[in-house]
């Protein structure tokens, strides 16, 4: 079975960094796009860029160019979502998902169950 | 990037009823680069339809996707009691890839 296991929810503090992880199983792990969305609470969804772990080769939206790191290691099948100085907007659900082709350009069919970020004094 | 406006809000139907949900986008979709998604609460979201009207697997065929450049339908024939839930359109045929901003399908 093709999974998305993203990591725990976190609680964090303005200031701090953290990094998430998203952990894919059942499928080749190099050949696929893994995508990062985020939702805030009660709002729509926002797309924040893409990685292709075969190489690495990552694509932002630009309203996230800067403001998080999207990384991949392909060892261990797993990518990531880091933030150097996390806010309080950046509480929000965060989702993984995964291409259902090897193309950038197709739909994004696995997703995982999320990760909870909650920024707070 | 591709600006996708849906509508209505939010649709108050009754189970069994046809729901009809509106998608526009400020450009033409590559390709029909176009797909839907359900997400209920406390869940991730689902792929409905991808290519604007491809159902994805395990998807019942009361889901139909439609239309092409600009105007996307998406036309649930007669909702069940676990359809009721907001759905996504997102163009992935151009860079950035975007969403619309949902609408909520509610029982009346």
């Amino acid at each position: 079975e093709v999974q998305l296991v993203q990591s725990a929810a976190e609680v964090k503090k303005p200031g701090e960094s953290l990094s998430i992880s998203c952990k894919g199983s059942g499928y080749s792990f190099t050949n696929y796009w893994i995508g990062w969305v985020r939702q805030r609470p009660g709002k729509g969804l926002e797309w924040m860029g893409v990685i292709y772990p075969g190489d690495s080769d990552i694509r932002y939206s630009p309203s996230f160019q800067g403001q998080v790191t999207i990384s991949a290691d392909k060892s261990i099948s797993s990518a990531y979502l880091q933030w150097s100085s996390l806010k309080a907007s950046d509480t929000a659900m965060y989702y993984c998902a995964k291409s259902s082709l090897r193309s950038l350009h197709t739909a994004f069919n696995v997703w995982g169950q999320g990760t909870m970020v909650t920024v707070s004094s | 990037e591709i600006v996708l406006t849906q509508s209505p809000g939010t649709l108050s139907l009754s189970p069994g009823e046809r729901a009809t949900l509106s998608c526009r986008a400020s450009q033409t979709v590559g390709g029909g680069s176009l797909a839907w998604f359900q997400q209920k609460p406390g869940q991730a979201p689902r792929l409905l339809i991808s290519g604007a009207s491809t159902r994805a697997t395990g998807i019942p065929d009361r889901f139909r996707g439609s239309g092409s450049g600009t105007d996307f339908t998406l036309t649930i024939s007669r909702l069940e009691p676990e359809d009721f839930a907001v759905y996504y359109c997102q163009q992935y045929g151009s860079s950035p890839r975007t969403f619309g901003q949902g609408t909520k399908v509610e029982i009346k």
